[in-house]
């Protein structure tokens, strides 16, 4: 089955850059979205449609496409941004939706 | 406003079934189709499947075929997810998700004996 595929941690200092890629080979043809997820709480989604962002997300997020790769960027990471965050997208078909593994955001 | 609402929490023993509902508010139900997502303990989300509220069509990830049912009543706008022949391994967090930005706060499900 089809898999979406984001490194198990990443860790930054605050203020520093944080990037969380996410690998799928259908991510050249299907839309990626970001969610952010801290513990006890629903997943929020921080970016949608590969790189636009929700007006009530802050413009350090940010979303790019480079084929089938896509990547999270948090620039001048806050302490509140230590979370988990899961990319998903769907099949080549767009029938099936499939989740990343996640990627754990620490905060240094 | 805007929202999903889910049933409480659920405790059962291996090889029952468990209904979890997704009431919505807000907008219109048919428009717009709802998924099922779950959260193991410390684990990832995992999709289980989808339902159109408007046909009642549905599309359930491979994993969960023959166990997971999806149906929806119009008149409540309200989605329904059956699973049966459960197991220890399906104790989890069940989410309903208008994907991608709108999510229900989540029904846990206890698979214990």
């Amino acid at each position: 089955s089809y898999e979406l595929t984001q490194p198990p941690s990443v860790s930054v200092s605050p203020g520093q850059t944080a990037r969380i890629s996410c690998s799928g080979d259908a991510l050249s043809k299907q839309y990626a979205y970001w969610y952010q997820q801290k513990p006890g709480q629903a997943p929020v989604m921080v970016i949608f449609k590969d790189r636009e962002r929700p007006s009530e997300v802050p413009e350090r997020f940010s979303g790019s496409n480079s084929g089938t790769t896509v990547t999270l960027t948090i620039s001048g990471v806050q302490p509140e941004d230590e979370a988990d965050y899961y990319c998903q997208s769907a099949d080549s078909s767009g029938a099936s939706v499939v989740f990343g593994g996640g990627t754990k955001l620490t905060v240094l | 406003q805007v929202q999903l609402v889910q049933s409480g929490a659920e405790v059962k023993k291996p090889g029952a079934s468990v209904r979890v509902s997704c009431r919505a508010s807000g907008y219109t139900f048919t428009n717009y189709y709802m998924h099922c997502v779950r959260q193991a303990p410390g684990r990832g989300l995992e999709w289980m499947g989808v339902i159109d509220p408007s046909g009642n069509k549905t599309n359930y990830a491979q994993k969960f075929q023959g166990r997971v049912t999806m149906t929806r009543d119009t008149s409540t706008s309200t989605v329904y997810m059956d699973l049966s022949s459960l197991r220890s391994d399906d104790t989890a967090v069940y989410y309903c998700a208008r994907l991608p930005g709108l999510w229900g706060q989540g029904t846990l499900v206890t698979v214990s004996s």
